[in-house]
């Protein structure tokens, strides 16, 4: 299994609700990721977990939660979103967090927030 | 700080023709370097990257690219384009005994191919 995957791959959601989104890999990588991607723009990072434990956090607010249960899975909960927080998010999977690993990423969950 | 610099953010060839996608990088010391592409609507696939061995390097679907540190370049070509590679190419650096997750994606340069 070479494969990050993600889902939903689509989420429309409320600015008064909480959703959740999935990323899982069994490529048994130990570095996992968070990007943002807006139209026509590069990724962003947003979090960096290594060994499970959230190593970086780019200034993100805490309207984004990350959580990684284990070394597979990572999540990205979701409250009181703004419009703006629409767009793209990638995950993405390394061997390890040195400078020299190319990621892998999934397809992204496209959230629109209404 | 590090950074890349992608020269024109749209190129379009014509089918057969070559491809060559121009990043150039700015960092105190060279860099570990990335070519990704993206499909529409899909994630990021890595093309080849440069990580201090051969300068020349070889990646999936016929790409290439050649580190030259004279030129803090790292310019991503195909002698011959074909359809299916209609993408946005992202050239990214990370640098050497940086820390973790610091992938930096230059603006990225959408490519068009023309029948």
């Amino acid at each position: 299994d070479t494969e990050v995957t993600q889902t939903p791959k689509h989420l429309v959601m409320g600015m008064t609700n909480k959703k959740s989104l999935k990323c899982e890999q069994h490529m048994g990588h130990r570095a996992m990721y968070w990007y943002k991607q807006k139209a026509k723009k590069p990724p962003e990072l947003m979090f960096v977990y290594s060994y499970e434990k959230l190593s970086i956090n780019e200034s993100v607010p805490s309207r984004f939660s990350p959580e990684c249960p284990n070394s597979s899975l990572l999540n990205l909960h979701l409250h009181a979103l703004q419009p703006e927080d629409s767009a793209l998010y990638l995950c993405a999977s390394s061997q390890g967090t040195a400078a020299n690993y190319g990621y892998t990423f999934g397809s992204g969950t496209r959230l629109t927030v209404v | 700080a590090q950074s890349v610099t992608q020269l024109g953010s749209h190129v379009s060839v014509s089918e057969g023709a070559l491809v060559l996608l121009r990043c150039n990088y700015s960092s105190s010391v060279p860099p570990y370097l990335f070519w990704y592409v993206q499909y529409p609507n899909q994630g990021l696939q890595l093309l080849l990257k440069y990580t201090s061995a051969a300068t020349l390097v070889k990646g999936i679907n016929g790409f290439e690219a050649e580190f030259k540190k004279s030129e803090t370049s790292f310019h991503l070509t195909k002698p011959s384009a074909h359809m299916s590679d209609a993408a946005e190419y992202f050239c990214a650096v990370s640098e050497k005994g940086g820390s973790q997750g610091n992938l930096i994606f230059g603006k990225g340069t959408k490519l068009s191919v023309k029948p």
